[in-house]
């Protein structure tokens, strides 16, 4: 099992620029969850999808940010323009059958606008 | 609103030692899920142990066992013989329809 898998590990870029975040959930899982770490905020839900269909996104910041799954293998974190202010860690997260089951986590996307 | 609350930052431990990381929460729902999640300097988030809220017997895995009161919507973590791995942030959370986390707490172990 490889566990949840994200890319790129850092992206670097300046800000005005269209970031995209990657996510592979571990297989069988239908929920998928993307988080943002920062020093200020803590841990974050930004949101979560069941069977590759958006549930919660209230917790997106703003209309610079948008997620999908196309299918349930695959979903997308993006940011389009960036801003420094969405320098953070980025996480990927899935779990099996419900939210509260134990969620797995990827590595993480560290994200610097400059 | 779901809050959660680890009121230690920085905790310190000695090798071999036990120490205990406090968590509070607060809600209005009966039926939930509490978690510890270590976070070692890594980044990765990794499972430490899971609690059901309608179970009344503390989980344990390991050296890693948490004293659940339901009633005072507490839930603390206890690691017996520290080891120089467990040196991590440590996150508190909570679960209803979607996870929430606690501040974290830092530990040190020291040799």
């Amino acid at each position: 099992d490889a566990g949840v898998i994200q890319s790129p590990r850092h992206e670097v870029t300046e800000m005005g620029q269209e970031v995209t975040l990657r996510c592979k959930p571990i297989s069988g899982h239908d929920y998928l969850f993307w988080y943002r770490q920062t020093m200020m905020r803590g841990l974050e839900l930004l949101i979560y999808f069941n069977n590759n269909v958006p549930i919660d996104d209230s917790g997106m910041p703003e209309d610079r940010f948008s997620a999908k799954m196309p299918n349930a293998s695959f979903s997308t974190l993006k940011i389009q323009p960036s801003e420094p202010r969405d320098s953070a860690v980025y996480f990927c997260a899935s779990s099996f059958m419900s939210p509260q089951e134990t969620q797995y986590f990827g590595p993480g996307t560290r994200l610097l606008v400059l | 609103a779901q809050t959660v609350t680890q009121s230690q930052p920085e905790m310190s431990v000695q090798e071999a030692e036990t120490v205990t990381l406090s968590c509070t929460y607060d809600t209005s729902e009966s039926d939930y899920y509490l978690f510890w999640y270590k976070q070692p300097p890594s980044r990765q988030m990794i499972l430490v142990i899971r609690q059901e809220a309608y179970k009344q017997q503390n989980a344990t895995e390991n050296r890693f066992s948490v004293n659940f009161q339901k009633a005072a919507k507490s839930f603390s973590l206890k690691i017996s013989d520290s080891q120089l791995g467990d040196a991590a942030m440590y996150f508190c959370a909570y679960v209803v329809r979607d996870m929430r986390f606690g501040a974290g707490t830092r530990l040190t172990v020291k040799p």
